[in-house]
């Protein structure tokens, strides 16, 4: 149980592009899921947490207009970065908690990795 | 200073041996405690969760919890060469309702055959 789905697993596109990936929880609920950058050898960044019916909260120094983030169902939020550009190149990774039961881990989709040319 | 902070290793260890990898944390008041293997170019993948102090066994891995002194490991017995990725730690705050994990940066585990 708790899979995580995350579309696409990469993208390459040219730079002024707009990018949106999807992460679905496929067999539970998920009020909250949240999202990450990776950068390589660096560790997991949390960019913002996505609630559910609600506004993204965003972490100290992420940009909102440039990260949208939409919550619109309790098994899918999407991240669209907009007009990306080469320093956004980066493994984005979204995680989910099931709803409802307190101290559950979170799961991790597989990863997008993005490349801005 | 660090709110997680975990050695970047890399850590070697014989197949077959224990390995063991440490964590520390700032927040005194954090409540769970997150282990998850992240091998090279893939998501983390969830290995072990801990809340209460002391050992909780899972396979052949075991966590180990000491608030008191803000620590918590992670032990693989018998390791394997499939047992070589980085192992993140990852630690839940204390405010309630706050679900956000604060990541360390990860040690690098290698088993050597």
């Amino acid at each position: 149980g708790a899979v995580v789905s995350q579309h696409p697993s990469w993208v390459i596109c040219k730079s002024g592009t707009s990018v949106k990936i999807e992460c679905r929880s496929l067999d539970f609920q998920a009020t909250t899921m949240f999202w990450y950058r990776q950068f390589p050898k660096q560790s997991l960044m949390l960019m913002a947490t996505s609630n559910e019916g609600s506004k993204a909260t965003y972490e100290q120094g992420v940009e909102k207009d440039k990260f949208l983030i939409n919550h619109a169902s309790l098994t899918l939020s999407t991240l669209t970065v907009t007009s990306a550009h080469p320093e956004d190149s980066s493994f984005y990774i979204c995680s989910a908690r099931p709803r409802g039961i307190s101290n559950q881990p979170q799961h991790f989709g597989d990863g997008t990795r993005l490349s801005i040319l | 200073q660090k709110e997680v902070e975990q050695n970047s290793g890399p850590l070697s260890v014989p197949e077959g041996a224990i390995a063991s990898l440490n964590c520390t944390y700032s927040d005194r008041g954090s409540q769970s405690f997150f282990w998850y293997r992240q091998y090279s170019g893939k998501s983390p993948e969830l290995i072990m969760f801990i809340y209460s102090n002391g050992d909780k066994e899972d396979g052949r891995f075991t966590a180990q919890l000491n608030k008191a002194s803000q620590y918590v490991s992670l032990l693989i017995r018998d390791s394997q060469p499939s047992d070589s990725a980085t192992y993140l730690c990852a630690v839940k705050g204390a405010n309630f309702g706050n679900e956000k994990l604060t990541f360390g940066t990860g040690t690098r585990l290698t088993i050597i055959p």
